[in-house]
């Protein structure tokens, strides 16, 4: 069975850095690309940035520079560490699977705020 | 960056009603476009892929239908459980991008 863990949100201050892991089951994340979503409180959804199988990675404008997304072929475990956070960074974040996205985790909540 | 523009915002049904959502993108997104379902308090839902492709365990109830710049979701005749937010997406062109959303609402 798929499924996608994500774990490391939390409350943190404008300027400071969390890592999120998304830990994956039932599959390979070195032969997927692997998705960051996130989702503003009461918003809707926002891309975030991908890895694709090759390693490359792509990122939405508003956290280029700021956010790295990796991934651990070893521990089966895609991140994104999150650098110079802001208040709009706030959100629910969330990992899927594959290009069109056909698994999501639960996600983690990211707080920043001071 | 290509805007997708859904519509309605609101679409308010009763349960047996045909639905039908639009997804408009700025410029074409050749046949790179994927719908979403999501629920109160859950993760988005894959429906369906490539304009039309629906995925595992989908009802066929969920059709897409679609080229380049306009696309729509139809949902044949609406189950209690098909009632939640639905976003159509891109991945023809980076950054991908998602439409606003359209919320389907009993009546």
């Amino acid at each position: 069975e798929v499924q996608l863990v994500e774990t490391g949100g939390g409350l943190i201050q404008p300027g400071g850095s969390l890592r999120l892991s998304c830990a994956a089951s039932g599959f390979a994340v070195s032969g997927n690309h692997m998705t960051w979503v996130r989702q503003a409180p009461g918003k809707g959804l926002e891309w975030v940035s991908v890895i694709h199988t090759g390693g490359d990675t792509f990122y939405a404008d508003s956290v280029r520079g700021r956010f790295t997304i990796s991934r651990d072929n070893s521990k089966n475990t895609v991140y994104l560490q999150m650098n110079s956070l802001r208040a709009e960074d706030t959100a629910m974040y969330f990992c899927a699977r594959g290009p069109n996205s056909d698994s999501w985790g639960q996600g983690t909540l990211v707080t920043v705020s001071s | 960056e290509i805007v997708l523009t859904q519509s309605p915002a609101t679409l308010s049904l009763s349960p047996g009603e045909r639905a039908t959502l639009s997804c408009r993108a700025s410029q074409s997104v050749r046949s790179y476009l994927t719908w979403y379902q999501q629920k109160p308090g859950q993760a988005p839902r894959l429906l369906i892929y490539d304009v039309s492709n629906r995925a595992t365990g989908i009802p066929a109830r969920f059709s897409g239908s679609g080229s380049g710049t306009d696309f729509t979701l139809t949902i044949s005749s609406l189950e209690p459980e098909d009632f939640a937010v639905y976003y159509c997406q891109q991945r023809d062109k980076w950054p991908i991008t998602f439409g606003q959303g359209t919320r389907l609402e009993i009546k």
